[in-house]
């Protein structure tokens, strides 16, 4: 089975530009996590879902961030406008209701740089 | 809210030596999950430990939990090549165990060396 797959790998964009990053969680998973990973915070939750229902956005950093899903097999990260400081690694992540809490699939990341 | 330091930070050790690394929790811990990053790539979930004083191995990685202690230590003996990478903790909310959302300790990166 494919594992949770994340586009673009490598995201180079310009201060001001939108960014829309894609995960598509393995198939059959009920809950999917958004992270952003950064040497000075590390690994931060920014949003889940649960069965395409965002659950807890509290991670959210501001306005600009937005997550969807609109169905079990996609969901989109979108920030508007960029900003240098949201160069960081997302990751997409997901898991299935009848596993422990916690076990969690990860995607490879989207490695974003914002110039 | 909760956090979780780890210890130490980076880790250097000779290949075929033991080692252990420490997830300490400000809060209760009500459950512990360890997770292992190489670089350039996502989490891949090692273990988990639920009650006080579970242990877990998986091939030649032991992890426990302490509740007491509010600590978890995951310890790693003769290593190889194949152990390097950054180690992660994680724990669930604890006021709502069974809850899915976790939250990551600072990170434990490790080099093996020949």
């Amino acid at each position: 089975d494919a594992g949770v797959i994340q586009s673009p790998r490598h995201e180079v964009t310009e201060m001001g530009q939108e960014v829309t990053l894609r995960c598509k969680p393995i198939s059959g998973h009920d809950y999917l996590f958004w992270y952003r990973q950064t040497m000075m915070r590390g690994l931060e939750l920014l949003i889940y879902f649960n069965n395409n229902v965002p659950i807890d956005d509290s991670g959210m950093p501001e306005d600009r961030f937005s997550a969807k899903m609109p169905n079990a097999s996609f969901s989109t990260l979108k920030i508007q406008p960029s900003e240098p400081r949201d160069s960081a690694v997302y990751f997409c992540a997901s898991s299935f209701h009848q596993r422990p809490p916690g076990t969690q699939y990860f995607g490879p990341g989207t490695r974003l740089l914002v110039l | 809210s909760q956090e979780l330091e780890q210890s130490p930070q980076s880790l250097i050790v000779q290949e075929g030596k033991n080692l252990t690394i420490n997830c300490t929790s400000s809060k209760t811990l009500y459950g512990l999950y360890w997770y292992k990053q190489k670089y350039g790539e996502g989490l891949i979930f090692l273990m988990m430990l639920q009650k006080g004083g579970e242990e877990k191995s998986h091939e030649k990685i032991t992890a426990k939990l302490d509740e007491k202690k509010q600590q978890s230590s995951l310890h790693i003996t003769a290593s190889q090549p194949s152990h390097a990478g950054i180690y992660l903790c994680g724990a669930p909310n604890p006021a709502n165990f069974g809850n899915e959302k976790l939250t990551f300790g600072t990170g434990t990166r490790l080099t093996i060396i020949p």
